[in-house]
């Protein structure tokens, strides 16, 4: 079965930093690109941050270029998200997807159940 | 930056009902690179349709896609109890991917 299970999300104060994993499993996870993207509460959906099979080109939203770092292990089948110097309005689920393609121009064919950040003082 | 609007915000239909969903782009989709998701309260988003009108696997064919270049829309032919949920739409023919503000069926 294909699964992606998020992990680390909490609760951080303001200008803390996370780092959140996501476990993939039931695919070739070095062959697909893959992304973040997460929901405020009560909220759309906005994408986050993509990365390519090897790693070699990563993707952001301006709302967290800079502050983000996303980045993956294949011989460990995990996604990961470095979040640095978190504000309030980063607070959301976040979910990881797998794109259908290496490229990350696509959409999203299996998604995660998403873990919760909270940033509050 | 391609920003997509969805309407209407809300929609109140019956179970039976025809469901119609729009999503409008401010600049043209290449290739048609227009995908929709339905997400239930608590739940991940569900790929339902890609390529603006091809479905996913298991959708059932009660979903169809149709549109191009700015205007797309999703249709849902005879509403079910499980469809009642928000709907996005996403397209991926130009960084940055961007998604729609969703429209939410609620039942009437």
């Amino acid at each position: 079965e294909v699964e992606l299970v998020e992990s680390g999300g909490g609760l951080i104060q303001p200008g803390g930093s996370l780092r959140l994993s996501c476990a993939a499993s039931g695919f070739i996870f070095s062959s697909f690109a893959m992304s973040w993207v997460r929901q405020s509460p009560g909220k759309g959906l906005e994408w986050v941050s993509a990365i390519t099979t090897s790693g070699a080109s990563t993707y952001y939203a301006d709302s967290v270029k800079g502050r983000f770092t996303i980045s993956r292990d294949n011989s460990k089948n995990t996604l990961y998200l470095q979040m640095n110097s978190l504000r309030a309005e980063d607070t959301a689920i976040y979910y990881c997807a797998k794109t259908v393609t290496p490229g990350y121009y696509n959409y999203m064919d299996v998604w995660g159940k998403g873990t919760t950040v909270t940033v509050s003082s | 930056e391609t920003v997509l609007t969805q309407s209407p915000g809300t929609l109140s239909l019956s179970p039976g009902e025809r469901a119609t969903l729009s999503c409008r782009a401010s600049q043209s989709v290449s290739s048609s690179y227009l995908a929709w998701y339905q997400q239930k309260p608590g739940q991940a988003p569900r790929l339902l349709i890609y390529g603006a009108s091809s479905r996913s696997t298991g959708i059932p064919d009660r979903f169809s896609g149709s549109g191009s270049g700015t205007d797309f829309t999703l249709t849902i032919s005879r509403l079910e109890p499980e469809d009642f949920a928000v709907y996005y739409c996403q397209q991926y023919g130009s960084s940055p991917l961007t998604f729609g503000g969703g429209t939410q069926v609620e039942i009437k």
